[in-house]
């Protein structure tokens, strides 16, 4: 079963606007975290921003929230002020205990997020 | 600050070679991982590796990978007989101490693996 799902293969966004990179998630474990990761067209893997299912608060770093509704087990990344450089590649990612000891991270299949001048 | 490095950054090979690709975790960190991901395409777990042991791998992990960790630095990956299907951009990732949560993983930059 897909445990992270990510529907938008790519998105435009314009400069300086905020984008939302929806992200949904499947676990039965009460504990688990969700991470969301930058792969710019150069490759690397780059941490942005974690979020724990106990936190009571979203997740902030910086330019980037996350939009957390436990309920609706999803986890959107906004983006504020689109700058240039945000055009890549981001994927959501889960770490759970139904993988034996919170182990393996599970990654969806991405979206490409554009910025246009 | 400190990184994950990984050797060669491009690997061409043929198909039925042996290949071995090396990673350096971060020095204090104590569980590691392969991932790959071809062209494009979902980042896809392999295996992970604790106290000198897999302690979890996936089906895409058969007996044509294995994973070691020679010399306490090092934390390779081994593909006996490379298949065309191999060819993918392989991460090796780090994470400083097992079983919790808010383990981020810490990403090396990959190597390209193109098998002809």
């Amino acid at each position: 079963a897909q445990k992270i799902t990510q529907t938008q293969p790519g998105m435009f966004v314009q400069e300086k606007e905020a984008v939302t990179l929806d992200c949904t998630y499947d676990t039965s474990d009460p504990s688990y975290g969700l991470f969301w990761y930058k792969q710019p067209s150069s490759g690397e893997m780059i941490f942005l921003i974690y979020q724990g299912s106990y936190d009571q608060q979203n997740a902030t770093e910086g330019r980037y929230s996350l939009n957390f509704q436990k309920a609706r087990k999803s986890a959107n990344l906004v983006i504020s002020a689109s700058q240039l450089g945000d055009s890549a590649m981001y994927f959501c990612a889960m770490r759970d205990g139904n993988s034996g000891g919170y182990q393996k991270v599970t990654f969806g299949t991405g979206t490409k997020l554009q910025v246009i001048p | 600050e400190p990184e994950v490095t990984q050797t060669p950054s491009h690997q061409v090979t043929q198909m039925g070679q042996e290949v071995i690709l090396r990673c350096v975790p971060i020095s204090n960190h104590l569980y590691f991982y392969w991932y790959r991901q071809i062209l494009g395409q979902k980042v896809e777990f392999l295996v992970s590796f604790y106290n000198n042991e897999i302690s979890e791998k996936s089906e895409i992990f058969d007996d044509q990978f294995s994973v070691e960790r020679p010399d306490g630095s090092n934390f390779t990956l081994k593909i006996r007989s490379t298949k065309l299907e191999d060819s993918a951009m392989y991460f090796c990732a780090s994470s400083k101490t097992p079983g919790q949560t808010n383990e981020k993983l810490f990403f090396g930059s990959g190597t390209q693996l193109s098998v002809l």
